[in-house]
């Protein structure tokens, strides 16, 4: 089946830092990749759509200065998060989409990076 | 965007079979029905969809009502490590997913 994965899968920093995380889907290619945030006990959301060679699609009330999207390539989106606050500590996932599969479904989730800022 | 509606928690035992029902009765014609979970601290699995028919896999069966206002996720033997929020998501816009708040499920032994 089709795999996504995260790199860190968990990351500690200082305030004032930039994180990045890494997204690749494994055994597929996607053309677009989805990055969610999650706070404790609350659901996910959807923070911005990554598309391959082109600029991120953000959700409205996401900085998109803040949180910086590059999809380079067809299997790895990276989401930087630019001076990091303690706020912005978090569970961040990213899912990718299946471009040539019908029928089937065309989300895969990685298994989320934990960000902790001091 | 059609919406849906879960209750915010449920349990059963250990070996029987969980329902969780979902409502989406904005839902339009060419919109399907997708259901997740979340265990604990991990990404998203998927679980089922469909758009009118039931469906079944390995996993659960999904059966989705004539008018298509509401769907039931069926979990036919539920064991603890089926304990985990399940989202119900109607996809809006093509392809983005949005989830709603969930139901968890707490399976007792």
């Amino acid at each position: 089946g089709a795999v996504v994965s995260q790199h860190p899968s968990w990351v500690i920093c200082k305030s004032g830092t930039s994180v990045k995380i890494e997204c690749r889907s494994l055994d597929f290619q996607a053309t677009t990749m989805f990055w969610y945030r999650q706070f404790p006990k609350q659901s996910l959301m959807l923070m911005a759509t990554s598309n391959e060679g082109s600029k991120a699609t953000y959700e409205q009330g996401v900085e998109k200065d803040k949180f910086l999207i590059n999809h380079a390539s067809l299997t790895l989106s990276t989401l930087t998060v630019t001076s990091a606050h303690p706020e912005d500590s978090s569970f961040y996932i990213c899912s990718a989409r299946v471009t040539s599969r019908t029928n089937a479904p065309e989300q895969f989730f990685g298994p989320g990076t934990r960000l902790t800022v001091l | 965007d059609a919406k849906t509606t879960q209750p915010t928690s449920m349990d059963c035992a250990e070996g029987r079979a969980a329902n969780l029902p979902c409502n989406h009765s904005t839902i339009s014609g060419n919109e399907y029905v997708y259901w997740y979970r979340q265990i604990h601290s991990q990404g998203p699995q998927y679980i089922i969809h469909g758009l009118k028919n039931n469906e079944t896999n390995e996993m659960a069966s999904l059966i989705i009502t004539e008018d298509r206002k509401s769907s039931t996720l069926i979990l036919p033997h539920a064991t603890l490590r089926d304990t985990a929020v399940y989202y119900c998501i109607v996809r809006v816009n093509g392809y983005k997913l949005i989830f709603g708040s969930g139901t968890r499920l707490l399976v007792r032994p």
